[in-house]
């Protein structure tokens, strides 16, 4: 447990509104990263953060946004819903530093958008 | 966009059977290779974290091998037991890179 937690667990939501989700750590990491889990695609990408302000873009970012103003927040806002982004998400950290470093992730919040 | 292939897609065994899948990746620019284990309606848990050409590395009746100069990995899993029923995901991270690129996953189910 990499003390992460994300917030809220689950939505449901209709087309067109937007939704932020939050991913929380206690542990002061550098690296915090945003996936989305779809059946037949793993984990993708969507964006990362590698320091207060300081984010980038993943493999599939249109469509969302993120904002990290503090060093144990980094938001997840999805500007205006559709349902293909009706999945689940998840957060990531990363820990340790070249052969030992590893990503842990957070428990999920899985999204349903109408 | 970098290409990560798992095969494969799924997998059904007998408990007790010993099983293997391959992850694929592009061998230039190699850095890591990461091995995830990811269970129904829980968080991906890291496995390994392999670095080196011939990399061998086990936890348990769970091991993988690294190739980085024709670019796989095989991840083995002896006397296979139900609870090691879950999708095992491959990432791969590029020399330089702040990003881990995920494969699609094997799904195992091991019948007992």
């Amino acid at each position: 447990d990499a003390g992460i937690t994300q917030s809220p667990r689950h939505k449901v939501t209709e087309t067109g509104t937007p939704v932020t989700l939050r991913c929380h750590q206690t542990e002061n990491h550098r690296y915090m990263y945003w996936y989305r889990q779809d059946p037949g695609h793993g984990l993708r990408l969507i964006h990362y953060s590698y320091g207060v302000k300081d984010t980038d873009k993943g493999e599939v970012s249109d469509g969302y946004s993120v904002s990290r103003s503090k060093t144990e927040d980094f938001l997840l806002t999805l500007e205006s819903a559709t349902s293909s982004q009706t999945s689940v998400y998840f957060c990531a950290i990363k820990e340790g530093d070249r052969d030992r470093e590893t990503q842990y992730f957070g428990p999920g919040t899985r999204l349903l958008v109408l | 966009i970098l290409n990560v292939e798992q095969s494969p897609q799924s997998l059904h065994v007998q408990e007790g059977d010993s099983t293997n899948f391959t992850c694929s990746f592009p061998s230039s620019n190699f850095y890591a290779l990461h091995w995830y284990r990811w269970e129904t309606a829980k968080s991906p848990e890291a496995l390994f974290v392999m670095t080196l050409n011939g990399d061998e590395k086990k936890k348990g009746r769970i091991s993988a091998t690294l190739n980085t100069k024709e670019g796989y990995s095989y991840l083995y899993i002896k006397g296979s037991q139900p609870e090691d029923s879950a999708t095992y995901l491959c990432a791969f991270y590029e020399e330089y890179g702040n990003k881990l690129v995920f494969g699609a996953g094997t799904i195992l189910r091991v019948k007992s």
